[in-house]
């Protein structure tokens, strides 16, 4: 099956940037997304690009895809308390119709 | 944007007993519906596509007698944990597409 890799914790000073990687294998991907799941929460969706994107910005988050690295990333800008959550990649699956693979997800923590 | 809805939020249940989740698109018609899983700490995994009309999909290694889904309506799907085990404790989430996927707040389950 399809495989989703984040690194499991980041940690960075309010006002810093974040900036959240995620590795996945399915080379075919059309769209890939960014959830926030703070503690005892459902997902909320940030963000999302499509395959044919480099880039999208959207105010304090930036998602960057490297398509032939089958790399994202999420850079969030003036970082605050209240970002502080776990963060989950996730990817189409190719032919799969809607279902969703997520990486292992980032837990982000900001510090003061 | 969309909204899914599910209930209840948080459900208490005894050991051998069966209750029910539900998962409702409130502003568009969802003929397919995702149910996931997630355990403490750790990423969702999907159980089961839930189709309108017909049967569900189920992931492999997720026991359909077990899971039952219902997609009686365009805008209901239902997951029965049947006979829970304290080892059914978990975080259950559904998705459905509109113009992008979309999760409902989530149900945590505790079987005592």
């Amino acid at each position: 099956g399809e495989d989703v890799e984040q690194s499991l914790f980041l940690s960075v000073r309010e006002g810093d940037s974040s900036v959240i990687n995620c590795t996945y294998t399915d080379s075919s991907s059309t769209y890939l997304y960014w959830y926030k799941q703070e503690p005892g929460a459902g997902l909320q969706l940030l963000t999302y690009i499509f395959s044919n994107m480099d880039m999208k910005q959207d105010q304090r988050l930036t998602v960057l895809l490297n398509k032939k690295d089958k790399h994202l990333s999420l850079r969030i800008a003036d970082t605050q308390t209240g970002d502080s959550a776990i963060y989950f990649c996730a990817e189409i699956e190719t032919g799969g119709g809607n279902k969703l693979t997520f990486g292992t997800g980032t837990q982000l923590k900001v510090e003061l | 944007g969309a909204v899914v809805s599910q209930h209840p939020s948080r459900v208490i249940c005894k050991s051998g007993t069966s209750v029910k989740i539900e998962c409702r698109s409130l502003d568009f018609q969802a003929t397919t519906m995702f149910w996931y899983r997630q355990f403490p700490k750790q990423s969702l995994m999907l159980m089961a596509t839930s189709n309108e009309g017909s049967k569900a999909t189920y992931e492999q290694g997720v026991e359909k007698d077990k899971f039952l889904i219902n997609h009686a309506s365009l805008t209901l799907s239902t997951l029965t944990v049947t006979s829970a085990h304290p080892e059914d404790s978990s975080f259950y989430i559904c998705s459905a597409k509109e113009d992008t996927i979309y999760f409902g707040e989530g149900s945590w389950l505790t079987v005592v």
